[in-house]
């Protein structure tokens, strides 16, 4: 079955310092890859995606490339900010009928600090 | 454009009561999803709409947790009863494509 697994948080950076967080996926066929962000207290919101191999979803700074080859998506930031303090889920979508069916990994929670 | 909104937002009870979770999806969004999120996971599927018909449920513990969506809009999500091990946070999510749009979801603490 599908499977997507994220490093481990919590990841402590401090503003303005490069940011990558990794994940890699399993599955069958050619499932399209998301990052989702959720701050506290609020839903899970869609942060970036991809559909197929190598390309880059972007979106407020962050991106992250679809490698086949790798079977990765890794997040990445050049110049994080406290206010980008947050839990990080990759996912990917299989999909079944005409709707997608979304896996997501565990989690990454992002502490960016002064 | 209204997102998806749940209530309640926060709910306590105690062992073996019943609880009720309302969702209203995106408007247009054919397709609503029912997560379990426990605390330091991922989001787990529980139940798939097309419409008013759940066309995947396989994980939705039958034996204590029951949804609707009658009229293929809105959806209530139902656990009787309820199990301390039931403390979560439940979310709900629409989709008229690819992309799913996630409501606020609702804190479960059952004591």
């Amino acid at each position: 079955g599908n499977s997507v697994t994220q490093m481990e948080g919590p990841v402590t950076l401090s503003e303005e310092a490069f940011l990558t967080i990794n994940c890699t996926y399993t599955a069958t066929g050619y499932p399209s890859l998301f990052w989702y962000v959720q701050y506290p207290g609020e839903g899970l919101q869609l942060l970036l995606k991809a559909t197929k191999a190598d390309d880059k979803g972007s979106n407020k700074g962050f991106e992250a490339t679809y490698r086949k080859e790798t079977t990765s998506f890794h997040l990445e930031k050049g110049s994080v900010q406290v206010s980008d303090s947050a839990v990080y889920f990759c996912a990917l979508s299989g999909y079944t009928g005409t709707a997608s069916k979304l896996t997501f990994g565990t989690g990454t929670r992002l502490q960016v600090t002064l | 454009e209204a997102g998806v909104v749940q209530s309640p937002r926060y709910k306590i009870i105690e062992k073996k009561q019943p609880v009720a979770f309302w969702c209203n999806p995106i408007s247009g969004h054919n397709t609503l999803y029912w997560y379990l999120q426990n605390l330091g996971q991922g989001p787990e599927l529980l139940i798939r709409y097309e419409n008013e018909e759940a066309v995947d449920d396989s994980q939705l513990p039958k034996d204590r947790f029951s949804a609707e969506r009658l009229k293929g809009v809105d959806s209530t999500l139902k656990i009787q009863p309820a199990e301390l091990g039931d403390s979560a946070v439940y979310l709900c999510a629409s989709s008229g494509g690819d992309e799913q749009y996630f409501g606020p979801g609702t804190r479960l603490t059952v004591t």
